[in-house]
């Protein structure tokens, strides 16, 4: 069942501007991701955080996860009309692998 | 990193026709698959964990006797949508679960989409 919650649900933002996501959650979780999809497209693995880390970095991309709230951040910096997608947080619980996804923050980013 | 592919990439079928959707985990074992369901502008929605050897086990709401899956190999799920109605028509996107030295991390294929006329 879906658990997590995106927002905003839309994001519309100009080029070399950054761009920030955040994610809720109900339950425990053993991980946190964050994927992409372009429109009517297959998902992207983006980043994996652990529910024993705090912060994580990939590249123009940082994520951090506050179990206590049960929320995880996306920041994209300097972002790139290519980023222009939807972006999903997914969570692993403590038991099981299968993934809940959230409802998605929907990315624009104009040139 | 591991792929994950499925076939076909997009099917148009007609009303009460049944459709097969392969999911192959191409070079790793996967004991464990997942498919999932996207409505448009909608998220992800899991439909069923199949498991190689065993019966595939359903989400809340989801008619196993409509959506067949089978998992007769590590690598390879199929699902098969049987008696499609036009409210079936989705993107359909499979997952492989790789073990051990994946870390447990799933892998997506790139997804089927289904329309039923």
């Amino acid at each position: 069942s879906q658990q997590g919650e995106e927002d905003p649900q839309a994001l519309s933002i100009q080029e070399g501007e950054n761009a920030t996501m955040n994610c809720s959650y109900k339950t425990s979780i053993n991980n946190l991701q964050w994927y992409r999809q372009n429109s009517g497209r297959g998902l992207v693995h983006l980043i994996l955080i652990r529910s024993n880390e705090r912060e994580k970095h990939s590249g123009r991309l940082r994520v951090t996860l506050d179990t206590s709230k049960k929320s995880s951040s996306l920041l994209i910096t300097a972002s790139r009309a290519a980023d222009t997608a939807s972006y999903f947080c997914a969570t692993v619980p403590n038991s099981g692998y299968a993934l809940n996804f959230g409802k998605g923050t929907s990315l624009l980013v104009t040139p | 990193g591991a792929v994950v592919s499925q076939h076909p990439s997009w099917v148009i079928c007609k009303s009460g026709t049944s459709v097969k959707i392969e999911c192959r985990s191409l070079d790793f074992q996967a004991t464990t698959m997942f498919w999932y369901r996207q409505f448009p502008k909608q998220s992800l929605m899991l439909m069923a964990t199949s498991n190689e050897g065993s019966k595939a086990t359903y989400e809340q709401g989801v008619e196993k006797d409509k959506f067949l899956i089978n998992h007769a190999s590590l690598t390879l799920s199929t699902l098969t949508v049987t008696s499609a109605h036009p409210e079936d028509s989705s993107f359909y996107i499979c997952s492989a679960l790789g073990l051990a030295a994946f870390r447990n991390e799933q892998f997506f294929g790139p997804g089927t989409r289904l329309t039923v006329l």
